[in-house]
């Protein structure tokens, strides 16, 4: 049974830094491109990053780009997302996904989320 | 912001049939793969159709999935009180370079 559990989530001030990370198994993990989504308080579905199962690409989406940084240990079955400079508007609860089949298909199993609130 | 545009709202009642549409582009949904997920109230989305229209297993063949040109549809038959839940679609965007997410379909049952 494929299992994705995020961790990391916590109350941190406007400008922060926070490493969110996901423990993965049931599956060859190494063999998968993993994604990150959020979706802030009542609102919609938002991707935030991509990386490939060997962690030699990175995609961002824009809202992003510059302040996160996705990184995986298929050593330890595990993902990462380090966020820094942190906004208000990162206020979210974050999804490690695991994408579908080959390449970079969309993700077809989600952990239950971390929350990540960016206050003063 | 959400790059592919669902309807905010869809109801039926028990039995009926509900169609969801969602509308993109070229760079998005005209050449790339469609899904779509739903997620229940206080949970985490869950695929329910991959690849424009195959069903992952343990899901109902009630759902299914169409795509023409730069639009998809997803139809719930039989609709039933569980399905009561909000629906998004997504596919890959070449010009992002990344996925984008629909706005986000709420089905209610009446």
């Amino acid at each position: 049974e494929v299992q994705l559990v995020e961790s990391g989530g916590v109350v941190v001030q406007p400008g922060g830094s926070l490493r969110l990370s996901c423990a993965a198994s049931g599956f060859t993990f190494d063999d998968y491109a993993m994604h990150w989504v959020r979706q802030a308080p009542g609102k919609g579905l938002e991707w935030v990053s991509l990386i490939s199962w060997d962690g030699g690409s990175t995609y961002y989406a824009d809202s992003v780009k510059g302040r996160f940084t996705i990184s995986r240990d298929n050593s330890k079955n595990s993902l990462y997302l380090q966020m820094n400079s942190l906004r208000a508007e990162d206020t979210a609860l974050y999804y490690c996904a695991k994408g579908e089949g080959d390449g970079y298909n969309l993700f077809d199993y989600w952990g239950q989320g971390t929350l990540v609130t960016v206050s003063s | 912001q959400s790059v592919l545009t669902q309807p905010p709202s869809a109801s039926g009642t028990p039995g009926q049939r509900v169609t969801i549409s969602c509308s993109g582009s070229s760079s998005n949904i005209g050449s790339n793969y469609v899904y779509w997920y739903q997620q229940l109230p206080g949970t985490a989305p869950k695929l329910l159709i991959y690849r424009n229209n195959q069903r992952p297993s343990g899901v109902p063949d009630r759902f299914s999935g169409s795509k023409s040109g730069t639009s998809a549809s997803l139809a719930i038959s039989g609709l039933r009180s569980e399905d009561e839940a909000d629906y998004y679609c997504a596919a890959w965007d070449d010009s992002l370079s990344g996925p984008v997410f629909g706005t986000g379909t709420k089905v209610t049952v009446l």
